[in-house]
């Protein structure tokens, strides 16, 4: 069954960096492109980019350009995102999520991971 | 880009229909039949309920259902259940090849 397991919580202070994972199994990697997701505490839900694992190529929502990063390591079918110069207002949960339409995108998911926690305080 | 526009919480009794509004412009929701609903639980990740516009998933009960007009997509929820009480969110494809969500809204069951 398809799968997308996440890393674990992060507390981080500001201005430092995180990456987070997520490994995917269950499906071919490579098939599918991969979004990132992030959800602050009592907001909506907020759209920061995707990767297409097969060959690397990112797409950042504008926001996010410049220190967002989304890479992948085909060999352990896992996904990265790492969010650098953190604030406080980066603490949120942080999904990655497979996109439904294979090697076409189609910009919407059927599968989520189980969320990483990023706490950002002093 | 503007998140997209949903009313704050929504409400209704068992067995009765709600619809929850998802407001854009020309170049997300207007502009495309991409638009998706995702339905979210409390220390759950979502859950994808209908995509481009009005498909459901295999799984998904019938009582869910999606439409478009114009730059509004609504989500229908008929014959409604305790279970069904969870936060809604919509999002849309975009022109700049980017997904955009809505604020979400918070559907009660009383």
């Amino acid at each position: 069954q398809v799968q997308l397991v996440q890393s674990g919580a992060e507390v981080k202070k500001p201005g430092a960096s995180v990456k987070v994972s997520c490994k995917a199994s269950g499906y071919t990697f490579t098939g599918y492109y991969l979004h990132w997701v992030r959800q602050a505490p009592g907001q909506g839900l907020e759209w920061m980019g995707w990767i297409n694992p097969n060959n690397g190529v990112t797409n950042y929502a504008q926001k996010f350009q410049g220190w967002v990063s989304m890479t992948r390591d085909t060999s352990i079918s896992t996904a990265y995102m790492e969010l650098s110069r953190l604030r406080s207002d980066d603490t949120a949960l942080y999904y990655c999520a497979r996109d439904q339409g294979g090697a076409s995108a189609v910009f919407h998911f059927d599968y989520w991971g189980q969320g990483s926690l990023v706490t950002v305080s002093s | 880009q503007s998140a997209l526009t949903q009313p704050a919480s929504v409400s209704g009794s068992p067995g009765q229909s709600i619809t929850i509004s998802c407001t854009g412009s020309s170049s997300d929701v207007g502009g495309y039949n991409y638009v998706s609903w995702y339905q979210k639980h409390p220390g759950k990740a979502p859950k994808l309920m209908i995509y481009d516009v009005d498909y459901r998933p295999s799984g998904v009960s019938d009582r869910f259902s999606g439409s478009k007009s114009g730059n509004t997509a609504s989500l229908t929820i008929s014959g409604l259940q305790a279970e069904d009480e969870a936060d809604y969110f919509c999002s849309s494809y975009t022109s700049s090849s980017t997904v955009v969500f809505g604020g979400g809204t918070k559907l009660t069951v009383l």
